[in-house]
């Protein structure tokens, strides 16, 4: 079945410095999408990837969608203490979901 | 997006034991999904729990152990059978958004019940 994997599973930064998390999937994926759970909180939607070669941005933060829609990036730039958090890719097949692990990233002020 | 009231926030269970998840919708869905995220883990689908209709389970997943309701299309409750500390987790449901273009389920998530088992 559809594998979703993600890397790496634990990131610690300085305040001011880049982050990328990636997602691979083992299967063709109709869309991609990413979420954000805070320490404590729930999983939050950020954004959802459809497109070939697809790249989004929101302020800081960047994502792409490979061309033959199979992994995924998220890249935040220049990294701030609210990043703090777990960010989750969710990979989709027709109606079938699944999440990656999860990159933890912390930031040291 | 829907707003999801989802209680209890957390309990502490002793083993044998059963407890229910309550979740709350401000609005009709056509679909409620119950997550299992266990410590430090990603998340997993339970079931898709559909009004009128017996839930969905996941592979891994079954009924007796996870019995769901759906009364109607705001509300849902999943509860934890013969609860082990295994079933230490925390549970998660979760709405449809509406907003893919795609087909994909866009997920609105509850606040989650966090559970421990002694």
């Amino acid at each position: 079945g559809q594998q979703v994997m993600q890397i790496p599973q634990y990131q610690h930064v300085q305040e001011g410095e880049d982050f990328t998390t990636y997602c691979n999937s083992s299967t063709t994926l109709s869309n991609i999408q990413w979420y954000k759970q805070r320490p404590g909180g729930h999983p939050v939607f950020l954004i959802q990837l459809v497109k070939s070669g697809e790249v989004k941005k929101q302020k800081r933060l960047t994502f792409q969608f490979g061309e033959a829609k199979k992994n995924s990036s998220l890249h935040i730039t220049a990294t701030q203490t609210t990043d703090v958090g777990t960010y989750f890719c969710a990979g989709s097949t027709g109606a079938d979901m699944r999440f990656g692990a999860g990159t933890r990233l912390t930031v040291k002020p | 997006s829907a707003v999801i009231s989802q209680k209890p926030s957390r309990d502490i269970c002793q083993r044998g034991t059963s407890l229910t998840i309550q979740c709350q919708v401000d609005s009709q869905v056509t679909m409620m999904f119950w997550y299992r995220q266990q410590p430090g883990q990603s998340l997993t689908l339970i079931a898709t729990a559909n009004q009128g209709s017996e839930a969905t389970y996941e592979s891994g997943f079954v009924i007796d152990k996870f019995p769901i309701s759906r009364p109607n299309l705001t509300f849902s409750t999943l509860t934890v059978s013969n609860m082990s500390p295994e079933d230490s987790s925390i549970y998660l449901c979760s709405v449809d958004q509406g907003q893919s273009s795609s087909g994909a389920n866009v997920l609105t998530f509850g606040a989650g019940s966090r559970l421990t088992v002694l």
